[in-house]
């Protein structure tokens, strides 16, 4: 069964400096990945995706994750966080060789950027 | 750009009442899907529908739950007699590609509060 795991309830970061919201997973062949983040009173934002090819993808808002298969990491990074990045990240998982199974996501990290 | 739009975006109801929680997916898009998210708590896949059919579901949606695609744009959601536990944030996905090859997109979602 597929999984994801985001270790952290929160990162504090003040702004500025480079923020990492780390994601690992579990699945049985090789994974899609996603990132999305949700705002306030607000639904889930597409952020950024890996499917194939390059490791290090690149996102909306200036963010960018690593997909590193023998760590089955994909962190979220950006190089200077804005205080209008806080909100809740949540990483998501899909075994697109396990036929109809949706979208797993982990329990969200809350990201906190500090002037 | 297109947008799953849910309503109502928050709803109280008492418990043991039926509600029914609607979504438009965006137009072209083929397979729909609902989540919910207990405030807090990861977000949690409850059912996928295709072909005006239903092609996976948790354990969560049992038979107090139901969906519905009446008509060519809407995708409802039915909690046929509400518990308290059902209170969460109700969101509705759809995406155009099998296996979700472009993620999901997701509507802001409906607050539900059994009370």
């Amino acid at each position: 069964a597929q999984s994801v795991a985001q270790p952290e309830d929160q990162v504090n970061v003040a702004e500025g400096n480079p923020l990492t919201v780390k994601c690992t997973y579990s699945v049985s062949g090789n994974p899609y990945l996603f990132w999305y983040v949700q705002y306030p009173n607000r639904g889930l934002q597409f952020l950024l995706k890996y499917i194939t090819g390059d490791n290090l993808v690149k996102g909306s808002y200036g963010f960018e994750a690593e997909f590193n298969k023998s760590q089955t990491s994909f962190h979220l990074k950006k190089p200077s966080a804005l205080v209008s990045d806080s909100a809740l990240y949540f990483c998501a998982v899909r075994d697109p060789n396990s036929g109809n199974t949706p979208l797993v996501f982990g329990k969200g990290t809350r990201l906190s950027v500090i002037a | 750009e297109p947008e799953v739009t849910q309503t109502p975006s928050h709803q109280v109801t008492q418990m043991g009442q039926e509600v029914i929680l609607r979504c438009v997916p965006i137009s072209n898009h083929l397979y729909f899907y609902w989540y919910r998210q207990i405030l807090g708590q990861k977000v949690e896949f409850l059912v996928s529908f295709y072909n005006n059919e239903i092609s996976e579901k948790s354990e969560i949606f049992d038979d107090q739950f139901s969906v519905e695609r009446p008509d060519g744009s809407n995708f409802t959601l039915k909690i046929r007699s509400t518990k308290l536990e059902d209170s969460a944030m109700y969101f509705c996905a759809s995406s155009e590609a099998a296996r979700g090859l472009n993620g999901y997109t997701f509507g802001s979602g409906t607050r539900l509060t059994v009370v």
